[in-house]
Formats: structure tokens, sequence, C-alpha cells
């Protein structure tokens, strides 16, 4: 299976701050048809999780801007560009270009 | 407004069994891939199995392969997981997920597997 490996585990900080979370697969999650297959989900407290990047960099509907996906390959990043209250809870990186799909271990933003 | 509803969630003696369905409503169901993930506090987020539009394609990860059961009924808007031959390991949340035009998560289920 693909692992996939985010970090950090813990990320507190201040509001109307950048934050950043990495993660990286353990094989090239680059299809042939050229899509890099894999998505971002947020998980707020006592929430089911929801998608807010997918294929790499495209938000989803009514995702606010400050977030952004990016990477290449093995290597990805979603930054947010300046941390809201409400964007507390953990996120997930998942990908599906093998089966089985598989998440990261996930990152708990927390606010300082 | 789009809604996954899941049922079907209890307490089940290991290796009894289990029917899990998610009625969906608020979207265009029969065009959606639909997928069954579980959760828990140790292991996160794990794929179960997921099953494409037609109905005619499934597949499992390899821990409930032979033992769980994925279908649909795009009449019904529906999507089932059966769960045979059910193990402590099995103890989860189990989500339904639509994946299509848009991505769409039920709010859960739990099954708890235990003597």
């Amino acid at each position: 299976d693909v692992v996939m490996t985010q970090s950090p585990l813990s990320l507190p900080v201040t509001l109307g701050q950048p934050a950043s979370i990495s993660c990286k697969s353990s094989q090239s999650l680059v299809h042939t048809d050229g899509k890099t297959y894999l998505d971002w989900f947020q998980q707020r407290p006592g929430q089911s999780p929801r998608r807010l990047i997918y294929r790499l960099s495209n938000r989803d509907s009514g995702v606010p801007d400050r977030f952004s996906g990016s990477g290449s390959g093995t290597d990805f990043t979603l930054k947010i560009s300046r941390v809201e209250a409400e964007d507390l809870g953990v996120y997930y990186c998942m990908q599906y270009r093998h089966w089985p799909h598989t998440f990261g271990q996930g990152t708990k933003l927390e606010i300082k | 407004e789009v809604q996954l509803v899941e049922s079907g969630g209890d307490l089940v003696q290991p290796g009894g069994s289990l029917r899990l369905s998610c009625v969906a409503s608020g979207f265009t169901f029969s065009s959606y891939w639909m997928n069954w993930v579980r959760q828990t506090p140790k292991k996160g987020l794990e794929w179960v199995a997921n099953i494409n539009p037609a109905g005619n394609a499934k597949l499992y990860v390899d821990s409930v392969k032979g033992r769980f059961i994925v279908s649909r009924d795009n009449a019904k808007n529906s999507v089932t997981l059966q769960m045979n031959s059910l193990r402590a390991d099995d103890t989860a949340v189990y989500y339904c997920a639509g994946w299509g035009d848009s991505n769409y998560w039920g709010q859960g289920t739990l099954v708890t597997v235990s003597s």
C-alpha cells in the first residue's frame, strides 16, 4: 500500500499567520493521464471530513482562497495563507492514484 | 441540500454480521462513485470499499475482502455495506462518501465489535 506521511503531526499557529502542512507519498501519485491524484481534507471537531483540495491544487466549491495545494510526484503541501479560528481541526492528505486509497495520519492545527 | 444518511451501526459480537445503509439526496447519486471509509482514533481514516456508478465494479481493502460486500440501488439512491465475520479490529465509525463532480460525506455510524 502507498504510505502517506504527514508532518508535522501537531501545528500550533497564531491567528492571522500562515501555516503549511507537508505530505509525502511512498510512490508517485502522477497518473498516465498527467494528473496527480492527491486530495486534502479538513475534519473539524465532531464533524465528518470535508474535502478542501482535489487533484493536487483544485479548490472545492465554497473553500476559501486562503487554502492552496501544491507539489509534485511524491511531495505535497497544503498552505493556509492566514489562519482563522474556524480552521482549527485535523487535516489529512489522501492519495487515490493506487488502490487501496490511503490517508496520511493527520495534522492537528491548533490555535496558539 | 445534499445529504448522506448512514444507519445500521450497532454493537455486535465477534463473528457476527451487520448491514450498513446510506441514503443520499440532493445530488445525482447515479453519477457518483460511492465509498465506505472508516475511522478509529488509533488507525485514523481507512478506505474500506468503493463501487462505481453502474454498480458493476467494486474494490475492497485487503483486510475486508471476502467478508464485506458493497452494493448500490440507484433507483433508491442508496448504498449498503454488508459486513460478515466481524472482528474486533472492524470497530470504527463508518462513513459513506460520494465522489463525483463534488465530494460528500455522511455523518458516520458507529460499529462496535465486542463480546
